[in-house]
């Protein structure tokens, strides 16, 4: 079957750094997303990762290893509005997103 | 990015009835658009994806006749939950693919619709 795991919780400190980890098992492999959900809001997009490597985007990186199944996302200079859920999906062979159930990111001051 | 709009943002109807739900993509034409369910501290579950022009094509464990997928035009989706129960009560989502991104893939999302039924 087809599985995303990410963790269910992480805490982190304002101004630190986080990485959110994302392991995959999908039929095919189309890319791989992160979305930032804040509670009772619809999912944005944060990066996209087709290729194997680091994909940098302001604060927020992006990497992916596919013969690993493996990414991660990597927010720097936390600040309290990062406070979020964040989403990894893989889109498989058939174009249909799989996601995972979201890492809840609390960050303290 | 593209835009996708939602309507109603929220809705609190009496068990028994139909609930529409409108999906617009405002800036480009969409032939596909996807609808989503999630349920409190859970992620997303596609419930079927709909395509303009043809019937909708929905997940396994998703009741066709009970939520209702018409995709009349390339700009709009219709979600119909019918005969809605408290167990229906969840926070849905639409999304839809830009075609002119070519084959970027990216999903642009409309801002949810709150459905709480009594």
């Amino acid at each position: 079957g087809q599985n995303i795991d990410q963790p269910t919780e992480m805490t982190a400190t304002e101004g630190a750094i986080v990485q959110i980890n994302c392991t995959y098992q999908t039929s095919g492999f189309n890319g791989l997303f992160w979305y930032q959900q804040h509670a009772g809001e619809a999912p944005t997009f944060l990066s996209y990762n087709v290729l194997d490597g680091l994909e940098e985007k302001g604060r927020f990186s992006s990497f992916l290893s596919r013969s690993k199944g493996y990414s991660y996302l990597l927010l720097k200079e936390l600040q309290m509005k990062d406070s979020a859920s964040y989403l990894c999906a893989v889109m498989d062979s058939n174009y249909q997103l799989i996601w995972g159930a979201g890492t809840k990111l609390i960050i303290k001051p | 990015g593209a835009v996708v709009s939602q309507h109603p943002s929220w809705v609190i109807c009496k068990s028994g009835t139909s609930v529409k739900i409108e999906c617009r993509s405002l800036d480009f034409q969409a032939t596909t658009m996807f609808w989503y369910r999630q349920f409190p501290k859970q992620s997303l579950m596609l419930m079927a994806t709909s395509n303009e022009g043809s019937k909708a094509t929905y997940e396994q464990g998703v009741e066709k006749d009970k939520f209702l997928i018409n995709h009349a035009s390339l700009t709009l989706s219709t979600l119909t939950v019918t005969s809605a129960h408290p167990e229906d009560s969840s926070f849905y989502i639409c999304s839809a693919r830009d075609p002119r991104e070519g084959d970027y893939n990216e999903q642009f999302f409309g801002p949810g619709t709150r459905l709480t039924v009594l």
